[in-house]
């Protein structure tokens, strides 16, 4: 049965950068249909896409959420089997849980990482 | 970018009774369209994807309806654990993937 598991610092100060890693167990990043993301919620909040990284043909691609593209990083490292975000000059607009899931119809999600953007 | 809209806010349903949800796109997203289900410090759950497919292990109550711009989640004879926040997301142009703002769905 296929896994997520978000991973990282709970706790970001403003103007550094939120660094996650999602490890995925039962199965393998690539197996298709290739396609893993991650959303985000605040508090109280609804969902925002953040991005995706896909395998496409013989190379991994990414797509980006306009709004956030700037600051969004997404890779892979197929050798631990997980993939990661990395989000630049963050602020406390950024205080959210955020989730990894599997596809563009997310399914599964991993449990969420609480990440609180404070000095 | 497309804009997802859901109404109600939120939905007051008896036990047993039926739930409809509805969700707005602002523009056609064909049948690009999937439900999902969040309990209170859970993980959303995928119910229905491409508007009307269950998806693996979701109830026969749950289903799903519409294409295009409007589309509705409609819950049968509703149980204690479906009281929850349910969001829809479109996929068929992106990016950005884009979700609703989420319907809140209590007992009556």
């Amino acid at each position: 049965q296929l896994q997520l598991q978000e991973s990282g610092p709970g706790l970001v100060e403003p103007s550094e950068t939120l660094s996650l890693i999602c490890t995925v167990s039962g199965g393998s990043l690539s197996r298709s249909p290739y396609y893993w993301g991650w959303i985000r919620q605040p508090p109280g909040k609804g969902l925002e896409w953040i991005g995706t990284i896909y395998y496409s043909g013989s190379t991994w691609s990414t797509s980006y959420n306009p709004s956030l593209k700037s600051r969004v990083t997404i890779s892979v490292d197929m050798s631990k089997n997980h993939f990661s975000l990395n989000m630049s000059s963050v602020t406390a607009a950024d205080t959210a849980v955020y989730y990894c899931a599997r596809g563009f119809t997310f399914d599964p999600w991993g449990q969420g990482s609480l990440v609180t953007v404070s000095s | 970018e497309i804009v997802m809209t859901q109404s109600p806010a939120t939905l007051s349903v008896s036990p047993g009774e039926r739930a409809t949800l509805s969700c707005r796109a602002s523009q056609s997203v064909s049948s690009n369209l999937a439900w999902y289900q969040q309990k209170t410090g859970q993980a959303p759950r995928l119910l229905i994807y491409r508007a009307s497919t269950r998806a693996t292990g979701i109830p026969t109550r749950f289903s799903g309806s519409g294409s295009g711009t409007e589309f509705t989640l409609t819950i049968t004879s509703l149980q204690s654990e479906d009281f929850a926040v349910y969001y829809c997301q479109q996929y068929d142009n992106w990016p950005p993937i884009t979700f609703g703002q989420g319907t809140r769905l209590e007992i009556k």
